[in-house]
């Protein structure tokens, strides 16, 4: 059963850094592509960033270009999200998510659980 | 990169059969068989659909399809059950930022 735990989420100022982990389990990681999608309360979904399989592609949604960066270790079977210079527009749910193949083109089959990120002074 | 254009909510009655649409581009739905289709409950994550335009994954009830036209994907849900009620979102690879969902459709099962 594919299995993904978020953490690192929590209560943070404005302009202050996050960085959220993904402990994946039931598959076989180093074979698929892992993507993150935030959601805001109340509101509709939002893809974030993704990565290959091996970590050669990244990218990032417009809005947070230059501020996160994805990041995954195999040995681990852990994905990452370093969040920087965050904003109140980044207060969401953040779900760690499994992509359907080893690059970014195939979509995503598995949704974890989320975890709440709060920007607020 | 705008999101995908969907109906902000359908209904239909038990038994029937709905569709949602999802209109993106040239640039996203319209260049790729990339599409997939969400469901989500209240408060739960979402879940897989729909894959690749019309693949249905294990698991998940054959009345449940999705075809594509030109720029504009469907789902279409037939025999709507009391459990179908949830929202829907499409998504989407595209040739920018490489993914884009839709805003998102409201099913109610009056």
């Amino acid at each position: 059963e594919v299995q993904l735990v978020e953490s690192g989420g929590g209560s943070v100022q404005p302009g202050r850094s996050l960085r959220l982990s993904c402990a994946a389990s039931g598959f076989t990681f180093d074979d698929y592509a892992m993507h993150w999608v935030r959601q805001a309360p109340g509101k509709g979904l939002e893809w974030v960033s993704g990565i290959s399989w091996n970590s050669v592609s990244m990218v990032y949604a417009d809005s947070v270009k230059g501020r996160f960066t994805i990041s995954r270790d195999n040995a681990k079977n852990s994905l990452y999200l370093q969040m920087n210079s965050l904003g109140a527009d980044d207060t969401a749910l953040y779900y760690c998510t499994k992509g359907s193949g080893s690059g970014i083109k195939k979509g995503i089959d598995y949704w974890g659980q989320g975890t709440l990120v709060t920007v607020s002074s | 990169q705008s999101a995908l254009t969907q109906p902000a909510s359908v209904s239909g009655s038990p038994g029937q059969s709905i569709t949602i649409s999802c209109t993106g581009t040239s640039s996203d739905i319209g260049a790729y068989n990339y599409v997939s289709w969400y469901q989500q409950h209240p408060g739960k994550a979402p879940k897989l659909m729909i894959s690749d335009v019309s693949n249905r994954p294990s698991g998940v009830s054959n009345r449940f399809s999705g075809s594509k036209s030109g720029n504009t994907a469907s789902l279409t849900i037939s025999g709507l059950q009391t459990e179908d009620e949830a929202d829907y979102y499409c998504s989407s690879y595209t040739t920018s930022s490489p993914w884009v969902f839709g805003g998102g459709t409201k099913l109610t099962v009056l």
